[in-house]
């Protein structure tokens, strides 16, 4: 079973530019997480979709951050226009159907450097 | 708040030698608690969890509600558990993870 991919491994861009992060989940999990490392900082939730729907979105940092997940498979996050402090390592998760809660078990991609000079 | 404190960046041990990874959660409610680890090059995976009060690689952990810790021990380290051991406690639908305690383990 092929496990969570994301894509791209590592990207650099400057300032201003715009990023698009992709995760493709497990096939068959509705549930899907985004998370972000920050240098030195904890790894922080960002948001949830259950299939195409925004469950929790509580963890996004501001409306420059955008996640989609159209027919419920994969999700991008598009950063626009990127910032400095954007820099970090983002993972996205997936679980099975079931309560959606922390519970389930979550599984992790490898996770996409971002570094914004 | 929910929040997870652990707090040791680097633990360094000898091959054979105890372990204990310290975890402290803030919590109102009934907790779920989880270790997670990232060996080198790899995915971060679970480990274990409080709920199934198993042991994983050696390693267990015992929530402790009164101190508010769920501490990952393991009473004989192996060089092949040198890793990255976040804790992580599950509040709804999210993980909050601590900072993430990177063990050493030396021949």
């Amino acid at each position: 079973e092929a496990g969570v991919t994301q894509f791209p491994s590592h990207s650099v861009i400057e300032k201003g530019q715009t990023v698009t992060l992709r995760c493709d989940p497990i096939s068959g999990h509705d549930n899907l997480y985004w998370y972000r490392r920050v240098m030195g900082k904890e790894i922080k939730f960002l948001l949830h979709f259950v299939k195409e729907s925004k469950q929790d979105e509580s963890g996004m940092p501001n409306n420059r951050f955008l996640a989609e997940r159209t027919g419920g498979t994969y999700s991008t996050l598009k950063v626009q226009p990127a910032e400095l402090e954007d820099s970090g390592v983002y993972f996205c998760a997936s679980s099975q159907v079931g309560s959606g809660r922390a519970t389930d078990t979550q599984y992790f991609g490898p996770g996409t450097r971002l570094t914004v000079l | 708040a929910q929040r997870v404190t652990q707090p040791e960046k680097l633990l360094s041990v000898f091959k054979g030698a105890p372990v204990e990874l310290k975890c402290n959660y803030s919590y109102s409610g009934s907790p779920e608690l989880f270790w997670y680890v990232q060996y080198s090059r790899q995915r971060l995976q679970l480990l274990l969890r409080h709920i199934s009060r198993e042991s994983i690689k050696g390693f267990t952990a015992d929530l402790n509600k009164g101190e508010t810790s769920f501490h990952l021990k393991k009473p004989f380290a192996q060089e092949e558990d040198s890793a990255m051991y976040y804790c992580a406690l599950g509040g709804g639908d999210k993980l909050i993870f601590g900072t993430g305690t990177r063990l050493q383990v030396f021949p």
